[in-house]
Formats: structure tokens, C-alpha cells, sequence
């Protein structure tokens, strides 16, 4: 599976909009790329899913460009809510990944008044 | 709400009891994990069940036994701990071949003392 590098950490304030980037350049022709949000002492939360160029939904946008070996999950006017860890993660779109998902440690978002 | 339910959330327990956890799924998922996430480090993958499969993760301990009697509920039994595993144990499920779409539980806090 792709593996996938992602800043340990960022800062934003209210109401801005912040992007996450993450590489993952070994990523293979039918690899979706999937990011999750946790809150502290929660389980992680699923929050979009794509294989190219934009998605959209009510939580996040996800860009992808077209050599897919990075993507960026933006979230519009945060919030002090939005202060988790965001994970990044590469899986196939067929087969098996039973017990290889692997979430690596994410990036802190810190939000602040 | 995310559908996947675990109790007890606090688990406080000395090195020679015997407790277990318990999760359950009101998804209709055919896959079910328990992961481990102890402070600053990564999720790791313990145990994962699904229709066709079990899969482990070699480096977990004898001490931690995952049962599976159906495909809405997951236990995990613990005895004998040490103190290092005091850590928040997260369940999560999903449909078999969906993996990356995983639904995770609120999770129990566990202290071994």
C-alpha cells in the first residue's frame, strides 16, 4: 500500500480556510485517497474520499491534481471545533486490504479565537 | 452516532484481573476491528474480523484475545496486563471490501494499574 507523508502539525485561526497537503507518490492507478478526522479521545471519523481532481461535501473538499501523488483536503472557515487530527490514508479500490490500512500519526490542526 | 457502540468507556483494572470489552455494530457491516492508540503514537491494528478472514497482528500479546461470536458484536479479553497497555481501545467495522471506509466506536479508556 502507498505510503503517505503529511505535516505533524498546523495552526489556523477562525474563520480561515486552512489546506492540509499529503504526498503519497507511490500511489497506484486504482488507489483511492481517503482522509479521516479524530477528536480527542474519540474514534477517527470519515470525512471524503476521491480519486481525481475535486470532491466535494458538506464537511471538507479534497483536491487532487492530475498525477494524483498528492492531495489536499481543505476545510472552509474553521472553527475551534475543527481542532483534530486529520489522517490521510491510500487504499486500493479492489482487492483485499484486510488489516493494512494504515493510518500513520496524522496532522494535529490546532484553531484558535 | 456512528453505529458502533462500546462499553464500557472507563476501565480501570489491576495486573492480575480479567475484564473484557465489548463492541457492537448497528450497521450491518461483515467487518469489525479493534485497534489500540496509546498517547502521541499512531493507531495500531490489533485484531480484524470479516466474513472470510481473520487477521493479527503478530506483535500484539498473548494477553490481549479477540472473540468474534457474530458479525455485529466483538469482544476483546483481557488478563494478566501491564501497565503499558493502558491506552484508548478503539473498535470499528465496516462492509468487507470497504475497508477504507471504516465506522468507529467512541472507544474505552483503559488504565492498568
Amino acid at each position: 500500500l502507498a505510503k503517505t507523508t503529511q505535516p505533524i502539525s498546523m495552526d489556523s485561526y477562525e474563520g480561515q480556510e486552512v489546506n492540509i497537503t499529503c504526498s503519497h507518490n507511490n500511489i497506484a492507478t486504482n488507489d483511492y485517497i481517503t482522509w479521516y478526522q479524530q477528536f480527542p479521545s474519540q474514534g477517527p471519523r470519515f470525512i471524503i474520499q476521491g480519486y481525481k481532481t475535486k470532491v466535494t461535501n458538506e464537511v471538507a473538499s479534497l483536491f487532487i491534481p492530475a498525477d494524483r501523488k498528492s492531495s489536499t483536503l481543505s476545510l472552509p472557515r474553521v472553527s475551534l471545533s475543527d481542532t483534530a487530527v486529520y489522517y490521510c490514508l491510500v487504499v486500493p479500490d479492489r482487492g483485499s486490504t484486510l488489516g493494512r490500512l494504515y493510518f500513520g500519526r496524522g496532522t494535529q490542526l490546532t484553531v484558535w479565537p | 452516532e456512528t453505529g458502533v457502540t462500546q462499553t464500557p468507556r472507563h476501565l480501570v483494572m489491576g495486573m492480575t484481573n480479567k475484564k473484557s470489552l465489548k463492541c457492537e455494530q448497528h450497521l450491518g457491516h461483515n467487518a469489525m476491528y479493534w485497534y489500540k492508540q496509546s498517547a502521541k503514537k499512531p493507531l495500531e491494528l490489533m485484531f480484524v474480523y470479516s466474513l472470510e478472514e481473520r487477521v493479527e497482528n503478530n506483535s500484539v500479546p498473548s494477553r490481549f484475545s479477540p472473540e468474534c461470536p457474530n458479525s455485529s458484536h466483538l469482544f476483546l479479553h483481557l488478563h494478566t496486563l501491564q501497565p503499558e497497555d493502558s491506552a484508548l481501545y478503539l473498535c470499528a467495522s465496516s462492509s468487507q471490501g470497504r475497508e477504507e471506509t471504516q465506522y468507529f466506536g467512541p472507544g474505552t479508556r483503559l488504565l492498568v494499574l
